[in-house]
């Protein structure tokens, strides 16, 4: 298996303009997470998903960010307008469908917006 | 409120010494605890899980401990290799809604 497969790996763009980061989960994996990493903050959960239904988006900023995920095998996180203070790395996980087990994660995409 | 603090925030060590990192937790009631690590442009990768019942768990080189006593874990590397350096981060499970909390790591780097 490929692991959790992310893109793009990096990102610039300018205040104002949307943003889409795509993931696509290992295969047979019930659980998707999308993270933000800064170092100020470290990593922080956004945005859940279980058999494609968002179950917990208290994590989600603002409204400028929205999350879906249209099938088993792939999630976009959005941000609309993107701001300078969105620059961070932004993860995406997957995990089978125990609760102990491990996530595993992407290799993010890095985030600038100038 | 849950909390995760790691020290030493970051550190130094010559390739072949030992180290320890700290992890202390306010997250109650406890599930789990998870140790990884996240080489630079990377994902973080797990090393090991500590549930309540367990004192010490060894993977390799990596030795964690738990004092769910103390509320208390660290991460003992035996042997440092240049590759050790990357940040570790400890993750606990718990609390209300049995979410995880996340400690903003201990950036390791090892020298020659």
């Amino acid at each position: 298996d490929a692991g959790v497969i992310q893109s793009p790996r990096h990102e610039v763009t300018e205040m104002g303009q949307e943003v889409t980061l795509r993931c696509k989960p290992i295969s047979g994996h019930d659980y998707l997470f999308w993270y933000r990493q800064t170092m100020m903050r470290g990593l922080e959960l956004l945005i859940y998903f279980n058999n494609n239904v968002p179950i917990d988006d208290s994590g989600m900023p603002e409204d400028r960010f929205s999350a879906k995920m249209p099938n088993a095998s792939f999630s976009t996180l959005k941000i609309q307008p993107s701001e300078p203070r969105d620059s961070a790395v932004y993860f995406c996980a997957s995990r089978r469908d125990q609760l102990y087990n491990e996530q595993f994660f992407g290799p993010g995409t890095r985030l600038t917006v100038l | 409120k849950n909390q995760v603090e790691q020290s030493p925030q970051s550190l130094i060590i010559l390739e072949g010494k030992n180290c320890t990192l700290q992890c202390n937790y306010t997250v109650s009631p406890f599930s789990n605890l998870r140790w990884y690590k996240q080489d630079t442009g990377r994902g973080p990768v797990s090393l090991t899980i500590m549930t309540f019942s367990e004192n010490t768990k060894s993977n390799g080189r990596y030795t964690a401990t738990l004092d769910a006593d103390t509320k208390q874990s660290s991460l003992h590397i035996t042997a440092s290799q240049l590759s050790d350096s990357a940040s570790y981060i400890c993750v606990v499970r718990g609390g209300g809604g049995n979410k995880l909390t996340f400690g903003t790591g201990t950036q390791l780097k090892v020298e020659l």
